[in-house]
């Protein structure tokens, strides 16, 4: 099944505890992107990467950090977690530009 | 940067048809409309996508008039099950990124 998988689906952490959520896509799909959803913000770009080792920013990439080592992996780094990073992240993956995006189920992370 | 506008929100009632419309101002020559459905703490689902005229699948119709300066996309006989949020995310064409906006709330009322 074609599918985007995210891990973990919830966490709660605290400030400055550093977390990685992993991404991943079994499609074979060269680009990858993260977003944050925030309510009455809607869905905000942090980075994407088009293909393996070549990732940039988005609209929000202040406090993350990315890595494409491998097409089907796109792990979300936060070294130094603060509460305003509080969030329901998603994870998606495409073919390339202007084809259908597949979304993961999320990642909701609480940091205290 | 490709940004759309769409209602905030739309009530409707179990049967009826609904009509939800974008505006798309700056949108590419080259760029394809989509339309994504997503469901509380899910993820955004791809629902349909066209270029120009009118595209339909087993969930809606697209209709997308000669300029392409807007788009609308049906949903025949809604039901209880269709009460979601529905984007019609513009596109930025340096980052080929896909850009979301709040999309237009939709809820069915029995």
């Amino acid at each position: 099944e074609a599918q985007v998988t995210q891990n973990p689906r919830y966490l709660i952490t605290v400030t400055g505890k550093k977390l990685t959520v992993t991404c991943s896509q079994n499609m074979n799909h060269e680009y990858m992107s993260w977003y944050r959803q925030d309510p009455g913000l809607g869905l905000r770009q942090i980075y994407y990467s088009m293909n393996v080792e070549v990732t940039d920013k988005g609209d929000v990439p202040e406090g993350y950090k990315v890595s494409r080592k491998e097409k089907r992996n796109f792990p979300l780094i936060l070294e130094s977690p603060s509460p305003n990073q509080t969030s329901l992240y998603f994870c998606a993956s495409s073919k390339g530009r202007g084809y259908e995006q597949y979304f993961g189920p999320g990642t909701r992370l609480t940091v205290t | 940067l490709a940004k759309t506008t769409q209602p905030i929100s739309m009530d409707s009632y179990e049967g009826q048809e609904v009509n939800i419309t974008c505006s798309h101002n700056n949108i590419a020559t080259n760029d394809y409309i989509t339309w994504y459905q997503q469901f509380p703490s899910q993820g955004p689902r791809f629902i349909i996508q066209g270029y120009k005229t009118k595209v339909t699948n087993e969930v809606a119709s697209l209709f997308i008039p000669a300029d392409r300066k807007s788009s609308t996309l049906s949903l025949p006989r809604v039901s209880l099950s269709d009460t979601a949020v529905y984007y019609c995310p513009g596109m930025d064409t340096g980052r080929r990124a896909l850009t979301f906006g709040s999309g237009t709330r939709l809820q069915v009322q029995p």
